[in-house]
């Protein structure tokens, strides 16, 4: 069974300030693909960053970049220069064979 | 392009009806899913599919239906609502594993 685990239910940041979300992994897939999907109050889900399992290279999206330790199972999203538009909730996203787990969400604040 | 569409945005039902919540993609996506989203719970699969004609369970499908005759359509059916099917349901489609998933903008279903 595929897992994801998110161990911060809240997080807050100031403005311009760095933030980093936590999240945990378990699967028995050797092909697999990573996501952090943002859902601002709107509720649509929005695509952030997309890691391959297979490629050692942490992915970068402009400010978002993400920390994969594949042995740890562990996939990390970094936020820099956080911006009020940051503020959302943010869900690491798992998954091979047209599976995607989702883990339960980190409600991300950005303090003016 | 209108992306993936879903009907309605906001539905009440009472303990028995039963309901077809409708999605719909024009970017000739072959997978397709739905998944409800729960409060503390993140987003979970209910019933997905890999083209037309194909559709599996997913983490919870107790209490719905899906079928798959076309590319562009996937429905979910309610066959008879329970109050524990009150959640925000998303419908999602992808063309590729590693491109992740396009979401709709969801339905709030209550459940009297």
């Amino acid at each position: 069974a595929q897992t994801v685990t998110q161990s911060q239910p809240e997080m807050s940041v100031q403005e311009a300030e760095t933030v980093t979300l936590s999240c945990t992994y378990d699967t028995s897939e050797s092909d697999y693909y990573l996501f952090w999907y943002k859902q601002p109050p709107s509720r649509q889900m929005i695509l952030v960053i997309r890691q391959e399992a297979y490629k050692q290279q942490n992915a970068t999206e402009n400010r978002f970049s993400v920390n994969f330790q594949k042995a740890a199972k562990s996939f990390s999203l970094k936020i820099s220069d956080s911006q009020l538009g940051d503020a959302a909730m943010y869900f690491c996203v798992g998954g091979a064979t047209n599976k995607l787990i989702f883990g339960t969400g980190t409600l991300l604040a950005v303090q003016p | 392009n209108a992306g993936v569409t879903q009907t309605p945005k906001f539905q009440v039902l009472k303990t028995g009806q039963s309901m077809t919540l409708q999605c719909a993609q024009d970017m000739n996506h072959e997978y397709m899913s739905w998944y409800r989203q729960d409060p503390g719970m993140g987003l979970r699969l209910i019933h997905y599919s890999v083209g037309a004609g194909i559709t599996d369970q997913g983490e919870v499908p107790n209490g719905y239906n899906v079928s798959r005759s076309t590319t562009e359509d996937f429905p979910l059916r309610l066959l008879s609502a329970a109050p524990s099917q009150t959640s925000v349901y998303f419908c999602a489609s992808s063309y590729s594993e590693r491109d992740g998933l396009f979401f709709g903008p969801g339905t709030r279903l209550t459940v009297l």
